[in-house]
């Protein structure tokens, strides 16, 4: 079971947009729609900020988008913010009733 | 609202078995649809999926520790397990439990706030 792909480290500036990548196998990202993508602030756990590719929790804002094409899930934040700094990771079900998770972007905001 | 806290030994010697409990507030544990999961953070690293007890009542593990790990309910207490044998200083890490909505969706919320796990003699 590899975890899923992702960029170490992305960074933007203020007011900007940001996309990460999460890439899988047609066992797992391309095979289902239960990507989901957390949050994760130093000290703290991990917090749900996008499920089943595209739907957002509720109170999480819309800056916040996902989205996927073939084996590859994306998550993009837009009007970029100081408080958005943080690690995200990406999770996927798999054909093995399984999760994977991928191995976490750290974003920097300039 | 749903909150999860985990407990248990922070310290644990090589060869012994880790053992965590997360006690579920604010519904129950036998609710339909919900699944309940362990995963840990290895310090500096990333997340690690470790298990759950499906909603369909069967268990799944990660391969690589299956032979090692037992993730159970009590559906009495309203709490869940995690129990993990024959342990090494690989497995010092931050251990959270979660709830996983799993019928026609799949995510993990909320989470605990996590317990630090040290295997050191």
């Amino acid at each position: 079971q590899s975890a899923l792909t992702q960029p170490a480290s992305v960074s933007g500036s203020p007011g900007q947009s940001i996309t990460i990548s999460c890439t899988g196998t047609s066992s797992d990202v391309g095979g289902y729609n239960y990507v989901s993508w957390y949050q994760q602030r130093p000290g703290k756990a991990p917090k749900l900020i996008i499920y089943d590719v595209i739907s957002r929790p509720s109170g999480v804002s819309n800056r916040f988008s996902g989205s996927k094409s073939g084996n590859t899930a994306s998550l993009t934040i837009s009007g970029l913010q100081a408080d958005d700094e943080a690690d995200y990771y990406c999770s996927s079900f798999t054909s093995s009733v399984t999760e994977v998770f991928g191995g976490g972007t750290r974003l920097t905001v300039l | 609202q749903l909150q999860l806290q985990e407990s248990g030994s922070g310290l644990v010697k090589p060869s012994q078995t880790l053992s965590l409990t997360c006690a579920v507030s604010g519904d129950s544990i036998s609710g339909h649809g919900y699944s309940w999961s362990w995963i840990r953070q290895p310090p500096g690293k990333g997340l690690e999926w470790i298990g759950y007890v499906y909603y369909d009542g069967n268990t799944y593990y990660r391969p690589s520790l299956e032979s090692r790990v037992t993730i159970s309910v009590d559906k009495s207490k309203n709490h869940f397990s995690l129990k993990l044998a024959s342990v090494t200083a690989a497995d010092t890490a931050v251990y959270y439990c979660a709830r996983v909505m799993s019928s026609a969706t799949q995510r993990f919320d909320p989470w605990g706030q996590g317990t630090l796990v040290t295997v050191s003699s």
